[in-house]
Parts: C-alpha cells; sequence; structure tokens
C-alpha cells in the first residue's frame, strides 16, 4: 500500500520568509511525528501527534515553529520567518498506534534557506 | 532524560568481514532499543527491533542492560549492507524515537 508521502521533496526559501512543509501519513495511523535530521543535530524529534491533538511539543526549537494536523490525517509544518539554521530534512512518520508499533518515515522534504 | 551514543561516524570493512555496529544508551527505566538504516536515496527504514529477537539480513542485536548497549552485528558484511544505520531509543509506554548520530558503514570489495 501506499506509505507516508511529504512535500514538497525540496525547497529553497530565502532567510525571513514563512515555509509551510505537508505530510499525508498512512491511512489509519493515528500517530504522526515530525522529525529534523542535520548535519550538526543529527535525527532530532520535533513533535508527536496523536488523532489530532499533539500531547508532546518537548522537541520544536523555537515559537517560529508550529504544527497542526486535520481529520486525523494530514499535518503541516509552518516554520515562520526562517532563519539559515533551519536548513534540515524534515521527515515526517506514522504509526498505528503511539506505543508499540513500528514507525514508518516519509521521504523527507529538504529545507534550504539561502 | 534518553541519550543514544554511536561512537563511530564511518565504518569501513571488506565484503566478507564480520561488522559491529556500536550504540550505548542512557535511560533508568526499561527501554525499547530498534536500528533503524537509510540506503542511498531511500528512505528511513526499521532494520529490527530488540523485543522481535529476529535476525533481519543476518543482521543480529542483543540488548545489555548491564553494559546498557545494543551493538549491531552481521558475520559477513556484503555489499548491500552499504548505508547509514541509526540506533534508536523508545522509553517505555513512550511515543518518540530518540536518535544516535548514525553510522556510515562503507563495505568495500
Amino acid at each position: 500500500g501506499a506509505g507516508v508521502s511529504q512535500s514538497p521533496s525540496n525547497k529553497v526559501t530565502e532567510k525571513g520568509k514563512d515555509v509551510e512543509l505537508r505530510c499525508d501519513p498512512i491511512s489509519g495511523h493515528t500517530a504522526l511525528y515530525w522529525y529534523r535530521q542535520s548535519l550538526g543535530q543529527g535525527l532530532e524529534f520535533l513533535i508527536y501527534f496523536q488523532g489530532n491533538s499533539a500531547p508532546d511539543k518537548s522537541g520544536l526549537p523555537s515559537d517560529r515553529f508550529s504544527a497542526e494536523r486535520t481529520g486525523g490525517s494530514v499535518s503541516t509544518l509552518t516554520i515562520q520567518r526562517t532563519q539559515q539554521e533551519d536548513s534540515a530534512v524534515y521527515l515526517c512518520a506514522s504509526s498505528f498506534g503511539p506505543t508499540l508499533y513500528e514507525q514508518y518515515f516519509g521521504p523527507g522534504t529538504r529545507l534550504t534557506v539561502t | 532524560a534518553q541519550r543514544v551514543t554511536q561512537p563511530e561516524k564511518l565504518l569501513s570493512v571488506f565484503k566478507g568481514a564480520p561488522v559491529e555496529l556500536k550504540c550505548n544508551y542512557s535511560y533508568s527505566g526499561s527501554p525499547e532499543l530498534f536500528w533503524y538504516v537509510q540506503y542511498s536515496r531511500q528512505r528511513l527504514q526499521l532494520l529490527l527491533r530488540h523485543i522481535s529477537r529476529e535476525s533481519i539480513k543476518g543482521f543480529t542485536a542483543d540488548l545489555n542492560k548491564g553494559e546498557t548497549s545494543f551493538h549491531l552485528k552481521k558475520p559477513f558484511a556484503q555489499e548491500e549492507d552499504s548505508a547509514m544505520y541509526y540506533c534508536a531509543l523508545r522509553r517505555e509506554y513512550g511515543n518518540k524515537l530518540v536518535f544516535g548520530a548514525g553510522t556510515i558503514l562503507r563495505v568495500k570489495s
């Protein structure tokens, strides 16, 4: 079946602009995660959704970062006033449930802030 | 807080040689440990998890709570094993994964 999809695959933006990254999880998966993969920081957790609620936002690096999930499906990660240090690959993952279940990862969105 | 350490950024071995990718963790509870693999131009995918106790693509990993380690091993490396390998931890009843920095495995012919 279809896996996790993310769009765009690549995004180049100017410093100070806002960007939106989209994630389509596997159908039926109630849990959704955002991670960031960068050269200096490795793979780090950003936020977790269960349904439309985000019980764990502890990884969001600043208040410029926000995310929402609607209809228990699609999620959008928004970065406002982008900075060069935001350049990274943003990965989305989904799982059937939060604990015990395997997380399936999307291909990622490569964000470059110039 | 949980932490995962992968001491080697790059591990280079010859085809047919044994491979051991090291992973140590710090967590006071009962963790769940995973190995994820990312082949070139492919997405991150689960290789194995300690609760499954299975061998995938010839790889095994044993959770050693005394040494807080979860090293990944394969007796005979193949060229197609070349990839980035991440060790990850999830605390009991937790949701998010905490990843190590990753180790690039290069298998030379």
